[in-house]
């Protein structure tokens, strides 16, 4: 069975740091990997997507990618507290659009 | 470009009936996924729609059903409402199959079985 594991949190960080997400997945085949950001209440809202080894950057967000270890992280850099959250990590396995969601991580940012 | 658009937003209905959710993707998407979330086992895939076809299935019972028509819109079914069917169905809507193949969430629809 195709797993995506994440930490729960919740995780803390001051504002203005480095938040670290991180997510490891069971299959060698996966395709595409997807970081969602979910407010309370609120639907998943897309920050990025990786499908390359190697670091991909947008703004205050950078997300890394290593096929080899199975794992792909998410860094905030610059923390704000309107970056509390809950970020779910989600992986692509096949040619269609099915996506297998971690449990996601909670961030906490304390001004 | 309009987002996801999904209806109803909210719903109650008791348990044996049956259930229609609506979603409208972003203009010019052609695949349609749906989501089940819920606090217990939280985002899980239901079934992707492209081209009015079933493409992937994920590994819910036969109650719950699907479809998708020439516009791209799709409705899910859910027929003989259990308590455990509460929780907020998500839509998601896709341009195509392409390796990046992101996916845009609408805002759900919040399911309430009593």
């Amino acid at each position: 069975q195709k797993e995506v594991e994440q930490n729960s949190g919740p995780l803390s960080v001051p504002e203005g740091a480095i938040a670290s997400l991180n997510c490891t997945y069971s299959d060698r085949g996966s395709q595409s990997f997807f970081w969602y950001r979910q407010y309370s209440g609120k639907s998943p809202e897309l920050i990025m997507f990786i499908y390359s080894n190697g670091d991909k950057e947008d703004g205050r967000f950078t997300a890394q990618l290593n096929k080899a270890s199975q794992y792909v992280s998410l860094l905030i850099r610059d923390s704000q507290p309107s970056d509390s959250a809950t970020y779910l990590c989600a992986v692509r396995y096949n040619a269609g659009n099915m996506l297998t969601f971690g449990g996601g991580t909670r961030l906490m940012v304390k001004p | 470009k309009a987002g996801v658009t999904q209806t109803p937003r909210y719903l109650i209905k008791t348990r044996g009936q049956q259930v229609t959710l609506s979603c409208s993707p972003i203009s010019g998407h052609r695949s349609v996924s749906w989501y089940q979330q819920t606090p217990g086992q939280g985002l899980q895939f239901l079934f992707e729609y492209f081209s009015e076809t079933q493409r992937n299935k994920g590994n819910f019972p036969g109650r719950f059903s699907g479809r998708q028509f020439s516009n791209s819109r799709s409705e899910m079914n859910v027929s003989t409402l259990e308590l455990g069917d509460s929780a907020l169905y998500l839509c998601a809507s896709s341009p195509s199959s392409d390796p990046s193949g992101e996916q845009y969430f609408g805002p759900g629809t919040r399911l309430t079985v009593t």
